[in-house]
């Protein structure tokens, strides 16, 4: 296994534009999940996907966030519009979603800031 | 309501022991996770515990009592490199993972 890989790992955008992230999964691995992280917390759940179904959805995420599996391989993240507030780590993990353990492996993660 | 609470930060001196304590309350338990994570970094998997107690790795060992809604996480023999943040989660009855914010464990020379 290669792991979990993140692209980019760092991206500097302006307040209003549009953002997209990739994550690219342990090969197998079913279960793709996005996380959102600052300083000094531990991982904010965001949204995960069995295969290409997204199954869950936080509630605390806006609109302006959209993820897609489309294939049931990679997935991406988008936020549109912008905001100061968005800047954190985003952190993709995939896990087997097989077996009571299913242990969940994280990529390096995008830290995104918006000025 | 789910919740985690774990101590935020540690000091301990580099060849002792530190144990970080962790209490959970989830909506269903299906068991509980330690995560390593240095500063930059992504968190790394460390231990998984879903029966009662302690499961050894080498140098960290994870205790669980599922009673007690306590987990913790004991590092022996410390080295510099174990300077990081230690992440506690318990996966509810959804299999969804509910973390902590984690401990900063600082180790000392």
């Amino acid at each position: 296994d290669t792991g979990v890989s993140q692209n980019p790992r760092h991206k500097i955008t302006k307040r209003g534009q549009n953002v997209t992230f990739r994550c690219d999964p342990i090969s197998e691995h079913n279960r793709l999940y996005w996380y959102r992280q600052t300083l000094g917390q531990g991982p904010e759940f965001l949204t995960y996907f069995q295969n290409e179904a997204q199954l869950e959805k936080s509630r605390l995420l806006s609109d302006r966030f959209s993820a897609e599996r489309p294939k049931g391989s990679f997935s991406t993240l988008e936020i549109q519009r912008t905001e100061q507030g968005d800047s954190a780590m985003y952190l993709c993990a995939s896990s087997s979603g097989t077996g009571e353990t299913d242990t969940q492996y994280f990529g390096p993660g995008t830290r995104l800031t918006v000025l | 309501g789910q919740n985690i609470d774990q101590p935020t930060e540690m000091t301990a001196t580099e060849g002792a022991i530190v144990q970080i304590n962790c209490t959970y309350q989830t909506s269903g338990f299906n068991g509980l996770f330690w995560y390593q994570q240095h500063a930059g970094e992504a968190p790394t998997f460390l231990s998984y515990n879903v029966l009662d107690g302690l499961e050894e790795k080498g140098r960290f060992s994870s205790f669980l009592s599922r009673s007690k809604g306590y987990s913790y996480l004991l590092l022996k023999e410390l080295q510099m490199k174990d300077s990081a943040s230690y992440l506690c989660a318990a996966m509810d009855s959804n299999y969804q993972l509910i973390w902590g914010a984690g401990t900063k464990l600082i180790i000392k020379p």
